[in-house]
């Protein structure tokens, strides 16, 4: 079954720093997602990109946040200099069509970041 | 805004036993709802999609229904063993905005007892 796949699981990265979180969606899914769950919270949504262009964002995605899909198959998300309270677990989404419709959203399995 | 709430935030019931976890939505505007798994530290695992013209969905031992009328969904798990331990969470399918589409609630977390 095809899977979202996001590198690395997790990333331990110092207060003030760059990371960069990659996935690589399903192969024929046009529609991206970012998500983040702060440990014992909801799931939160960030931003949602469709033909190379951001389609909706969150509050929290300020403009510490961006998003690229620099090739065919790579989905990024950058923070540029990262705080204590971005520790959480980013989790990439993407469906087909637009709301998911017939098919849901297919997640990745996260990845941990850690800010010290 | 489209709020998501389930209750119960923990459950605790031994193998075997049926049980049912109950997820509500403020806005019935809904496009679909979706169920999902997620194990410590893990990733979302899809379970069941319900779109909104539907009143229910199978699969294996999972049965989800769906009234948007009263703004609520139900997830079903028949005959429970300990490897459904998980969080089980729901998410409403909205039409855009800044919320996003997938509003999540903050989950159910299962334990099943040997």
């Amino acid at each position: 079954e095809p899977e979202v796949t996001q590198t690395p699981s997790h990333q331990v990265t110092q207060m003030g720093q760059e990371v960069i979180l990659r996935c690589v969606p399903i192969s024929n899914h046009l529609y991206f997602y970012w998500y983040r769950q702060i440990l014992g919270q909801k799931v939160e949504f960030l931003v949602s990109f469709y033909n190379n262009e951001i389609s909706e964002k969150s509050e929290i995605f300020d403009d510490q946040f961006s998003v690229e899909r620099p090739d065919g198959s790579n989905f990024t998300l950058k923070i540029r200099s990262t705080k204590l309270e971005d520790s959480a677990m980013y989790f990439c989404a993407s469906s087909p069509t637009v709301q998911g419709a017939n098919y849901g959203y297919t997640f990745g399995s996260g990845t941990r970041l850690t800010v010290v | 805004k489209q709020e998501v709430t389930q209750i119960p935030a923990a459950l605790s019931v031994p193998e075997g036993e049926n049980l049912v976890l109950n997820c509500s939505f403020t806005d019935s505007a809904i496009y679909n709802l979706q169920w999902f798994r997620q194990d410590p530290g893990k990733g979302l695992t899809s379970l069941l999609l319900i779109q909104s013209s539907q009143r229910e969905q199978t699969s294996g031992r999972l049965n989800a229904s769906l009234d948007k009328s009263s703004g609520r969904s139900t997830l079903y798990i028949a005959a429970s063993q300990p490897g459904d331990s998980a969080t089980y969470l729901c998410a409403a399918m909205n039409y855009g905005g800044s919320q996003g589409n997938l509003i999540f609630g903050k989950g159910t977390k299962l334990s099943v007892k040997p």
